[in-house]
């Protein structure tokens, strides 16, 4: 069965401030990578996903993530991050051995401060 | 845009009460999804439910669970005897489907939070 941790649990940036967020999935085939993010009081909106092809993924308001399948990561990047991306990140795979459920990591709660 | 709307937001139960917790998927989804996260946990799957039935379901998925979609537009998770440890922030998720991709994006709604007194 797959598996999905993030290596922070917390992480505290000022404005501007570089944000990278690690994600290492644990699955021997073919995976499905997610970047879930919910801001306080709201449902989780997806970032990005990646399922093939250029292993650089770009998502929403800024945000990349690179595959990297000999590492088993998928690591969350933004170059310069701003006070509205106060929120927790959520890395999940899905495989075609598991079907289409998603595996979380337990979520980054990110605070930006202003 | 559609979104996947749940109700309600905040459930309090006495244990051992049945609750019925409500989802609305995306009015052209066809896969339907629960997961639950209990507080400062990782959000864990629960089912998923395609074609009038269960396509897979977790561990945590018992006999004190089910699911239903009675009216072509709510997708109803039912739990008959609820316990201390249901509580929980449940969500819903649909996804359209498309041809030759099978995995595309779940849209997850708002969650409805489940406190068992």
């Amino acid at each position: 069965a797959q598996s999905v941790s993030q290596h922070n649990h917390h992480v505290i940036l000022s404005e501007a401030a570089s944000l990278e967020l690690g994600c290492n999935y644990s699955y021997g085939g073919t995976v499905n990578l997610f970047w879930y993010v919910q801001y306080p009081g709201q449902h989780l909106q997806l970032l990005l996903k990646y399922f093939s092809g250029d292993p650089l993924v770009k998502g929403i308001k800024g945000f990349e993530a690179e595959f990297i399948k000999s590492k088993f990561s998928f690591n969350l990047r933004k170059p310069s991050v701003q006070w509205s991306d106060t929120a927790e990140y959520f890395c999940a795979v899905n495989t075609k051995a598991a079907g289409n459920k998603l595996t979380f990591g337990g979520g980054t709660r990110v605070l930006v401060k202003p | 845009e559609p979104e996947v709307t749940q109700t309600p937001s905040h459930q309090v139960t006495q244990m051992g009460q049945e609750v019925i917790l409500r989802c609305v998927p995306i009015s052209n989804h066809l896969y339907f999804y629960w997961y639950r996260q209990i507080l400062g946990q990782k959000v864990e799957f629960l089912v998923s439910f395609y074609n009038n039935e269960i396509s897979e379901k977790s561990e945590i998925f018992d006999d004190q669970f089910s699911v239903e979609r009675p009216d072509g537009s709510n997708f109803t998770l039912k739990i008959r005897s609820t316990k201390l440890e249901d509580s929980a922030m449940y969500f819903c998720a649909s996804r359209e489907t498309q041809t030759g991709n099978p995995y595309n994006e779940q849209f997850f709604g708002p969650g409805t939070r489940l406190t068992v007194l």
